[in-house]
């Protein structure tokens, strides 16, 4: 069984709507959750960043974490067309960036 | 600051053949990581350093697969003899320390191996 489990999708929804986007994980030990982005044919880049359990949001996008049940969320509010992209869940034990453990992606289509 | 390079961007090689690939961190960037992608298992570390000194390879798959970084701004990953399931796309990463949260992923090396 892998550490991160994330449904890589596809996911298509209509211009507008409200977007869910989970990974569940099974480390107690993970303290520090990450959502990456990444376009077609390019790298990923860090979307969001949260420690511990909570939520955080920036603008259109929210992070949600449940640490008790082991299940982090990114939603995505008024999704646009440039919203369509890969997103991955990332998780580490200790602060900073090192040894990250990647979610499978989901791979997110925002139709006009 | 132009970023994580990664050359080349392609490669397509036959069977048994030698594979380098190679990456040039962000200056000022102590920590190095190389990625493997694949739709099957999605992004797998491969090998990270920090100070150009080999940290944890346990993701390395085989001894097919090697990786060094010789000084702080260059580090190779180098695949002897390749088989057509090395084919992936190779990410390489930088972060800057304790004081980031986020690594930088360059654009990747796409490798198909016939």
């Amino acid at each position: 069984q892998k550490e991160v489990e994330q449904d890589p999708g596809p996911l298509s929804v209509p211009e507008g709507a409200i977007v869910s986007l989970n990974c569940t994980y099974s480390n107690s030990a993970f303290q520090y959750f990450m959502w990456y982005r990444q376009y077609s044919r390019k790298g990923p880049e860090l979307l969001m960043y949260t420690y511990s359990s909570g939520n955080k949001e920036d603008g259109r996008f929210t992070a949600q974490v449940d640490k008790s049940s082991k299940y982090i969320s990114l939603f995505i509010r008024d999704s646009q067309p440039s919203d369509s992209a890969t997103y991955l869940c990332a998780m580490a034990k200790i602060q900073g960036a090192q040894k990250l453990v990647f979610g499978q992606g989901t791979r997110l289509t925002i139709n006009p | 600051d132009a970023g994580v390079i990664q050359s080349p961007r392609h490669e397509v090689t036959e069977m048994g053949q030698e594979v380098t690939l190679r990456c040039k961190p962000i200056s000022g960037h102590n920590s190095l990581f190389w990625y493997r992608q694949t739709m099957m298992r999605g992004l797998e570390l491969l090998i990270y350093f920090n100070n150009n000194v080999p940290i944890d390879d346990s993701g390395m798959p085989e001894d097919r697969f090697s990786a060094k970084m010789p000084n702080a701004s260059f580090s190779t990953l180098k695949i002897q003899p390749s088989e057509p399931r090395d084919s992936a796309v190779y990410f390489c990463a930088s972060w800057a320390g304790t004081e980031s949260n986020e690594q930088f992923f360059g654009p990747g090396t796409r490798l198909t191996v016939l």
